[in-house]
């Protein structure tokens, strides 16, 4: 079946690290949504990106969706202790079927 | 401004019988989902609707039963819950574009299967 993977499960990083997760998706994604959700909360709405090749910045996060639309990177410079949380990618397929990645889970030491 | 809000927030049951859990959204968006998070499996669409009346099965639909009777509420039953059905579930919504557009969710039932 459709598989939405992301790497790396868990990254620990010093404040001020860069980080960066990668999204990998088994099938052509119509477009790419990025959630963030913090530890015990719910997910919230970051970018979506819709075209091959297209790149969003929203400050110090970087979007990029990959040629192909099957694939997508989402990189934070300089973390900060707020960035702390799990990133999700998301999107539909083309069959009206919607799939979350399995989520990186980002951790910033002070 | 409510938002979308969930009920009840945590709920413990036992295997076989019957649970409902409650969403509703002030916003008057067209689409609902229903999600249940695993960990090691992300979140999973269970059911989707496109307005009232209006519902479609998601990756894991088994199990489930969804209604939409009213655009402002989209409750999801476990007719008969058993252990694998422990999860978290949000709800969410969408004002329009269906699979495409941002979705907002609700703050998430923790519920338990003893």
């Amino acid at each position: 079946g459709q598989q939405v993977m992301q790497i790396p499960q868990y990254q620990h990083v010093q404040e001020g690290e860069d980080f960066t997760t990668y999204c990998n998706s088994s099938t052509t994604l119509s477009n790419i949504q990025w959630y963030k959700q913090r530890p015990g909360g719910h997910p919230v709405f970051l970018i979506q990106l819709v075209k091959s090749g297209e790149v969003k910045k929203q400050k110090r996060l970087t979007f990029q969706f990959g040629e192909a639309k099957k694939n997508s990177s989402l990189h934070i410079t300089a973390t900060q202790t707020t960035d702390v949380g799990t990133y999700f990618c998301a999107g539909p397929d083309t069959g009206n079927q919607f799939y979350f990645g399995t989520g990186t889970s980002l951790t910033v030491i002070p | 401004d409510a938002g979308i809000t969930q009920s009840p927030r945590y709920k413990i049951t036992e295997t076989g019988r019957q649970v409902t859990l409650m969403c509703h959204q002030t916003w008057s968006h067209s689409y609902m989902f229903w999600y249940r998070q695993d960990l090691g499996h992300g979140l999973r669409l269970i059911y989707y609707s496109a307005a009232a009346d209006i519902t479609d099965k998601g990756e894991v639909p088994d199990g489930y039963v969804v209604s939409r009777s009213k655009t402002e509420n989209f409750p999801l039953t476990l007719e008969s819950a058993t252990r694998s059905q422990t999860s978290v579930y949000f709800c969410a919504s969408s004002l329009r574009g269906g699979l495409s557009n941002e979705q907002f969710f609700g703050p998430g039932t923790r519920l338990t299967v003893l």
